[in-house]
């Protein structure tokens, strides 16, 4: 059964700092991986998706990379902003069939 | 890529009742899916709805408690059914976009249940 983690669970950076959050995952037999945005009690917003044959995806600050041989995508904010805060998720598909989310990590951006 | 209207986006109910949930999407899709978030949650999947067919329910969700219909491949409904207080959750519906767009959500419900 896929596992999906992310760390860290929560991070509060101050405004304009560069930052990384971390996706592991158990099983690398995964057709793509998708990272969302959620902010409070609100749906979840795409940010970017990543084929399992690709190695990153781009856009504008936003920078996801994957390494599917050993279960790990990361997601690369540059120059963080208060509007960045919210809680950023993680999700695998395994091709044709629902998404595993990992648990997300709630970001706050000080101003 | 696929644009979802779901309703309502929240609502307040008294336990014992039970809430119908719909879910619009603009374009045809096979697969619908439906999640509920917990508070403080990450999302879990109840269930797989396709067209023309029973939902298929994950471990520890039956149909009885969420009922689910797909009348035709650009809508579907999740129902809540004879609601307690751990039913309070957002609940969303998703769809596969596309391979190259990835997945689609709702703007999700925001049950509380009193």
């Amino acid at each position: 059964k896929q596992e999906v983690t992310q760390i860290p669970a929560a991070l509060s950076v101050p405004e304009g700092e560069n930052l990384v959050l971390n996706c592991s995952f158990t099983d690398s037999a995964i057709y793509n991986l998708q990272w969302f945005r959620q902010d409070p009690g609100k749906g979840l917003t795409s940010l970017l998706l990543i084929q399992s044959s690709q190695r990153e995806q781009t856009s504008g600050r936003l920078n996801a990379s994957l390494d599917k041989s050993s279960g790990r995508s990361t997601l690369y904010i540059a120059a963080s902003q208060p509007g960045d805060s919210a809680t950023y998720l993680c999700a695998v598909n395994p091709g044709r069939r629902a998404l595993t989310f990992g648990s997300g990590t709630r970001l706050q951006v000080q101003p | 890529s696929a644009v979802i209207s779901q309703k309502p986006s929240r609502d307040i109910c008294q336990r014992g009742t039970s809430l119908t949930i719909q879910c619009q999407v603009d374009s045809q899709v096979t697969m619908m899916f439906w999640y509920r978030q917990q508070p403080g949650q990450s999302l879990t999947l109840i269930a797989t709805a396709n067209q023309g067919s029973e939902a298929t329910y994950e471990s520890g969700f039956v149909i009885d408690k969420f009922p689910i219909s797909r009348p035709n491949l650009t809508f579907s409904t999740l129902t809540v059914s004879n609601m307690s207080p751990e039913d309070s959750s957002i609940y969303l519906c998703s769809v596969e976009d596309s391979p190259n767009y990835g997945y689609t959500f709702g703007s999700g419900t925001r049950l509380t249940v009193v």
